[in-house]
């Protein structure tokens, strides 16, 4: 089974439309973050999180907003899906300043 | 503001021949310095890492990438790549001590013809 796991793989919705992406981590790490990846443009952090009680906004937070219900999970929320957040979004964790391990990601495409 | 470079956004190498991909950083002290893959469909996958010590680090598959702090680089490079090598790679760092965001280059596509 993957360390890190993230659901759905895949996913098409409407503008305007809630979208929730969740990440789920048996490697037992406290630092959790979500990314996007758009093509040429490399990975940008859009929310960290280094225990239950702590989330940190990233480079592009906004339009996002995140929960950690418990050590081991870390959803990324898009309240009201606007085709500009077309991307692949993954999710990592990490401990402290480590290396970061990657989920196989989600491709949300909105139209 | 820091920042880490990969100038090249696309190589074609022969399998067989050697490969060097470029990473340059911009940071005050000695970062905390990181080689991805990415295959198609796939996550990130850790090549190799570098926070202190030996300059020369081995990482999997053969890879390894050389410290210069010199230069703010950190390239990549393979001796001999295989077909299966064909990916995109992502330099990545830390600015070090207090710092809890990783900085990604934009990546290296690397294309290799059979």
């Amino acid at each position: 089974d993957a360390d890190v796991t993230q659901t759905p793989r895949n996913r098409i919705t409407k503008t305007g439309k809630r979208i929730m992406l969740e990440c789920s981590q048996t490697k037992g790490h406290d630092r959790m973050y979500w990314y996007r990846q758009d093509p040429g443009l490399g990975l940008r952090l859009i929310y960290y999180s280094f225990d239950v009680k702590d989330i940190n906004k990233g480079e592009i937070s906004d339009g996002y907003s995140v929960s950690r219900q418990a050590q081991a999970k870390f959803s990324l929320s898009l309240e009201s899906a606007i085709p500009n957040q077309t991307a692949l979004y993954f999710c990592a964790t990490s401990e402290n300043r480590g290396s970061q391990h990657f989920g196989d990601g989600t491709r949300l495409s909105i139209l | 503001a820091q920042s880490v470079t990969q100038p090249d956004i696309h190589i074609t190498v022969s399998e067989g021949a050697s490969l060097e991909l470029r990473c340059n950083y911009s940071y005050g002290a000695t970062p905390y310095l990181f080689w991805y893959v990415q295959s198609p469909g796939q996550g990130l996958q850790l090549l190799l890492k570098y926070f202190s010590g030996d300059t020369l680090v081995q990482g999997i598959k053969g890879f390894e990438a050389e410290f210069k702090r010199s230069q703010s680089s950190f390239n990549l490079r393979k001796p001999s790549v295989h077909w299966s090598d064909a990916a995109e790679y992502f330099c990545a760092a830390y600015s070090g001590a207090g710092s809890y965001q990783l900085t990604f280059g934009k990546g290296t596509k690397l294309s290799v013809i059979p």
